[in-house]
């Protein structure tokens, strides 16, 4: 059975550093083809993805924010983190973590998401 | 990047009776290994979206099959025929052919 959570602080100030968390089960991410991905939705809007590692470690980012963020993977404690640096009011969304199966699945499988408020 | 643009964005249905969601890509969608990597989400008020559709037809575990996605090259539609309560919330077309990008969403309610 698959899941995944995410953690992270609700309320952000303007340009601090958001660190988010995702812890999952069910699957390993050294295994082939297995991925993880940030997602993120703006309130009443659509969604945006961000980040994502693979089972090879190779990391991809988002060309609008490439500067901002990092994302890195613990396989063992199956945990991936997202940081994303001089955080702004338009910043506030639900962030979501997601699996994808490389070559079959994009993102299967979701966490109830994150909400974060920036604010000062 | 990849533009995704989804029509109708908002779409009032009737209980029984079908809908259509069209979604074009301002690129073609084809893999260079020969896959369409076009994904259909649902999301409910609420919730986190959910898997239904990938590669363009194929349903994701536990969809009904009152569920299907049709298209190729950049132009794609998902049809839900016999719509019940449950499917109203907001579906998204997902292109995963160069990175991920999202349209923006058709929203389903029951007139």
């Amino acid at each position: 059975q698959v899941t995944l959570r995410e953690s992270g602080p609700a309320l952000v100030r303007p340009t601090q550093t958001l660190t988010l968390t995702c812890d999952f089960s069910g699957f390993s991410l050294s295994t082939s083809q297995m991925c993880l991905a940030w997602i993120r939705q703006p309130p009443g809007q659509a969604l945006e993805w961000l980040a994502l590692i693979d089972w090879e470690d190779d990391k991809f980012y988002s060309s609008s924010l490439m500067t901002r963020l990092t994302i890195s993977g613990d396989t063992s404690k199956n945990q991936v983190v997202l940081t994303m640096t001089d955080m702004s009011p338009v910043d506030t969304a639900t962030y979501y973590c997601a699996r994808r199966v490389a070559g079959t699945f994009d993102f299967d499988y979701w966490g109830q998401g994150a909400r974060v408020t920036v604010s000062s | 990047d990849i533009v995704m643009t989804q029509t109708p964005l908002y779409l009032p249905v009737t209980l029984g009776q079908s809908a259509s969601i069209s979604c074009r890509s301002s690129r073609s969608l084809v893999h260079k290994d020969g896959n369409t990597y076009l994904s259909w989400l649902h999301q409910r008020p609420g919730q986190p979206p959910r898997l239904l559709i990938y590669k363009v037809s194929n349903r994701f575990s536990g969809v009904p099959d009152r569920f299907s996605g049709s298209g190729a090259g950049t132009d794609f539609t998902l049809e839900i025929s016999r719509v019940e309560a449950e499917d109203v919330g907001v579906y998204y077309c997902m292109q995963a052919r160069q990175s991920w990008t999202f349209g923006q969403g058709t929203k389903v309610e029951i007139k």
